[in-house]
């Protein structure tokens, strides 16, 4: 199985700032995948970033509201930007090993 | 959209066996079940996954119908921890296509009851 690791797993912020979320897996992986997860959602999935490329958004989701980093094959991060109350959530990095899934334990995010 | 439908949730007393539903009639040929749970506060674990055959691992037993249009995830003998919320997902063969985007329904929330 794959081990992923987030930092920080909690914070909160105020509005208008931004925050970096760091995700760490203990093996190499060519995707990782961002997700949210509003109180009481589902999983939504932000964008998939790849190693030395740019990464791949989904709808409803924009690079200079959610700049992504993926510098090496074991490290991403993103970072929510100028945030409001509404990105309040859960986010969390995932990587496809093994012929499933893997998830990190999350960032609970709360913006005031 | 997710290409499953489940109920909404599910309560079971602790020590009995936990049976999930879920129904994905759309599903294709080259498509696999997989269940995931949510432990409240946690990121998404996997329990299971099958393509016809019924399966059964550390965690879980997985029903598949013969015409694959449902199936069930058993939990054989549910405890207080099991209370969680479970996804059914059904994706494409991970051999041919292991970065597949997984689509997430709303899940059904499994509380066990003492």
């Amino acid at each position: 199985s794959a081990v992923i690791s987030q930092k920080p797993s909690r914070d909160i912020c105020q509005r208008g700032t931004s925050l970096t979320i760091q995700c760490q897996v203990d093996s190499q992986v060519t995707m990782m995948f961002w997700y949210r997860q509003q109180p009481g959602q589902s999983l939504t999935l932000i964008a998939t970033a790849n190693q030395g490329s740019e990464a791949t958004y989904e709808s409803g989701f924009v690079i200079d509201k959610f700049p992504i980093s993926r510098p090496n094959l074991t490290f991403s991060t993103l970072t929510v930007s100028n945030m409001s109350p509404e990105d309040s959530s859960i986010y969390l990095c995932s990587v496809p090993w093994g012929g499933t899934q893997y998830f990190g334990p999350g960032t609970r995010l709360l913006v005031l | 959209d997710a290409k499953t439908t489940q109920p909404t949730s599910m309560d079971c007393a602790e020590g009995r066996a936990a049976n999930l539903p879920c129904n994905h009639s759309t599903i294709s040929g080259n498509e696999y079940v997989y269940w995931y749970r949510q432990i409240h506060s946690q990121g998404p674990q996997y329990i299971i996954h099958g393509l016809k055959n019924n399966e059964t691992n550390e965690m879980a037993s997985l029903i598949i119908t013969e015409d694959r249009k449902s199936s069930t995830l058993i939990l054989p003998h549910a405890t207080l921890r099991d209370t969680a919320v479970y996804y059914c997902i059904v994706r494409a063969d991970p051999v041919m296509d292991s970065n597949y985007q997984l689509i997430w329904g709303a899940g059904t929330k499994l509380i066990i009851k003492p």
